[in-house]
């Protein structure tokens, strides 16, 4: 059984840019959540999706967005990019988001310079 | 507000021994999950064991153990016979209901495995 897979692992990004970070989750998961870990804030909720929808949303600025298709495969976008938002971005998925174990993808690490 | 606290920013154990993790939590909520994730330099987080609230018997998973003491908040993980690859930093973190697919995460314990 494939895991959560993240695409890219790697980038380097320019100030003012924006990027895009996918996650494929697991087989049969409908819930996917995103994560921002940084050394000085730890691991952060930015949002959680199912069945397409935004059900869940952490305390960050509008740049950050994204979605859910309908094949539960989940896009992030950060839009005008800062030092600030370097750092590992973590996908999770789990079959309805509540109550069930969370798997974690390897994350895309993300450098803005 | 739901909060979870790892006092260990690092350990150390020597091959072959048993090590425990300390994770203690706060909430008012009666229904929550705890889980216990492994993070290797690489990144990746990897699920490792869960323990619900209302679990009886505390979670086990082949070495690794919980250790839930839910009267005193904490819920420990144990690691017995201590292998090289367990070096990576450990986090503790918390499902509170209400809360769709949102983790609240300790802030880590690293652990190095010594020869």
């Amino acid at each position: 059984k494939a895991g959560v897979t993240q695409t890219p692992r790697y980038l380097i990004k320019t100030r003012g840019q924006q990027v895009t970070l996918s996650c494929s989750p697991i087989s049969g998961h409908r819930s996917v959540s995103w994560y921002q870990q940084t050394p000085g804030q730890g691991l952060q909720f930015l949002f959680e999706y199912f069945s397409e929808t935004q059900r869940n949303k952490g305390n960050f600025p509008g740049r950050f967005s994204g979605r859910q298709f309908s094949n539960s495969r989940s896009e992030m976008n950060v839009s005008t990019l800062e030092l600030g938002d370097s750092a590992l971005y973590l996908c999770a998925s789990s079959l309805t988001g509540s109550g069930n174990t969370i798997y974690f993808g390897e994350g895309s690490w993300l450098t803005v310079v | 507000a739901q909060k979870i606290t790892q006092t260990q920013p690092g350990m150390f154990v020597q091959e072959k021994e048993a090590v425990t993790l300390d994770c203690t939590y706060d909430t008012s909520d009666p229904s929550y999950g705890l889980f216990w994730y492994k993070q290797p330099s690489s990144g990746e987080m990897i699920f490792l064991i869960y323990q619900g609230s209302y679990d009886q018997q505390n979670a086990t998973e082949g070495r690794y153990s919980l250790n839930f003491q839910k009267a005193r908040k904490s819920a420990n993980l144990v690691i017995s016979a201590s292998q090289l690859g367990d070096s990576a930093m450990y986090f503790c973190a918390m499902f509170p209901p209400g809360n769709t697919g949102k983790l609240i995460f300790g802030q880590g314990t690293t652990l190095q495995v010594k020869p």
